[in-house]
């Protein structure tokens, strides 16, 4: 079956120091990645995607995400945290040959903390 | 433009009553999802409506869930019976077609007492 981990259920750092939230993925075929920041009583953002090209992929507010495929990682990163960075992150997979549509399957997220 | 839109924000009912919550997609997207968020969890697909027909009902956790797109636009998931265990924000996501990236509303937060 598919899934998803995020193997930390919170990331602390400090302002200006680079973060890594880390998430493997467990799928049968080429999966498609995707990243959602949620801020408090607010949906899903969506940050970036993976598709296919080159493994190192850019996203909204500095952050960006590389696949590794035989790791089967897709950690997210961003060189220098913001407070403002702090919420809860999802990483989420869908196969690339899924019948033609995006079922999202998320792991159960992590919280990141940036301190000033 | 305008995003994902769900009402209500909040639903509190009693154990036993019906509810409805409504999603409004973006405007001229033809996939719309539903997703079921518990606390502490990540969110967990419900449904999936590309036009007015549902593709995919396979996350529905029972007979007592349903939902309608009779428009192919609006969208309305119907819990019956309600149950506390139901209590959970509820999801809506669509996207311009079932290939492309899902953008989600603010959700409702339901409370089963």
């Amino acid at each position: 079956a598919q899934s998803v981990a995020q193997p930390e259920d919170q990331v602390n750092v400090a302002e200006g120091n680079p973060l890594t939230v880390k998430c493997t993925y467990s799928v049968s075929g080429n999966p498609y990645l995707f990243w959602y920041v949620q801020y408090p009583n607010r949906g899903l953002q969506f940050l970036l995607k993976y598709i296919t090209g080159d493994n190192l992929v850019k996203g909204s507010y500095g952050f960006e995400a590389e696949f590794n495929k035989s790791q089967t990682s897709f950690h997210l990163k961003k060189p220098s945290a913001l407070v403002s960075d702090s919420a809860l992150y999802f990483c989420a997979v869908i196969l690339s040959d899924a019948g033609g549509y995006n079922k999202l399957i998320f792991g159960a997220g992590t919280r990141l903390a940036v301190h000033p | 433009g305008a995003g994902v839109s769900q009402t209500p924000s909040n639903k509190v009912t009693e154990k036993g009553k019906y509810v409805e919550l409504r999603c409004d997609p973006i405007s001229g997207h033809t996939a719309l999802y539903w997703y079921r968020q518990s606390l502490g969890q990540g969110p967990e697909f419900l449904i999936y409506f590309q036009g007015t027909g549902a593709a995919d009902d396979s996350g529905l956790p029972n007979d007592r869930f349903f939902a309608v797109r009779p428009e192919g636009s609006v969208s309305t998931l119907k819990i019956q019976r309600t149950e506390r265990g139901d209590s959970a924000v509820y999801l809506c996501a669509s996207s311009l077609s079932g290939q492309e990236t899902q953008y989600f509303g603010p959700g409702t937060r339901l409370l089963v007492l």
